[in-house]
């Protein structure tokens, strides 16, 4: 399978406690994305990768969340002290410098549940 | 505020019909549009898009029409599958320094009924 994947596809936790989650893209893309998504809306915009280096977090990213991609391959998104309105499903994305339209692909997602 | 808005929260269409469904944009700056697909617990699946220089991009069943002047664009099912029964979300994204995220609507559930 070469399509985006991500780990784990679902995570429930307890407030307060912190959650990593990984992201691998389709191998030959250099950029990669992460949404949320939450009931009743679309995707998100939270932060993007060119290669290894993190170009934008939306202001949806508060300090308790972190990104990385340390190789520019996969990449990890982190929430520390989650709180129950973390609670969402967390996607990821990639896509590859030069796209006609920017079309993005979306791995599974992770779905975050904070009690 | 909403930039990419969906209006119609679900669609139910017979199969072998056509299904229509609606977008709208109010940022000027929109350069690409694109068509989603959802399916419960799987992510988005990218389906069609378009540039704003075009008004038509067509892709066996699916079509995508796009009306700059009236900031909408629409998709087209011809006919429709129960198969095509999913949450088609539209995107949206901008040119310049900012063309690398997607804005999204808040999707449209599509119902084929057999």
């Amino acid at each position: 399978d070469t399509g985006v994947s991500q780990d784990p596809r679902h995570k429930i936790t307890k407030r307060g406690q912190n959650v990593t989650f990984r992201c691998d893209p389709i191998s030959e893309h250099n950029r990669l994305y992460w949404y949320r998504q939450t009931l009743g809306q679309g995707p998100e915009f939270l932060t993007y990768f060119q290669n290894e280096a993190q170009l934008e977090k939306s202001r949806l990213l508060s300090d308790r969340f972190s990104a990385e991609r340390p190789k520019g391959s996969f990449s990890t998104l982190e929430i520390q002290r989650t709180e129950q309105g973390d609670s969402a499903m967390y996607l990821c994305a990639s896509s590859l410098t030069g796209t006609v339209h920017n079309e993005q692909f979306f791995g599974p997602g992770t779905r975050l549940t904070v009690l | 505020d909403q930039q990419v808005k969906q209006n119609s929260p679900s669609l139910s269409v017979q199969e072998g019909r056509i299904s229509i469904l609606n977008c709208d944009y109010t940022n000027s700056m929109f350069d690409y549009f694109l068509w989603y697909k959802k399916y419960p617990a799987e992510g988005p699946t990218f389906l069609i898009s378009i540039s704003s220089i075009k008004d038509k991009n067509e892709d066996g069943r699916f079509t995508v029409f796009l009306n700059k002047s009236a900031k909408h664009l629409s998709l087209h099912i011809v006919p429709s599958q129960p198969g095509d029964s999913a949450v088609y979300f539209c995107a949206a994204s901008a040119r310049g320094g900012s063309n690398y995220k997607l804005t999204f609507g808040k999707g449209t559930l599509l119902t084929v009924n057999p």
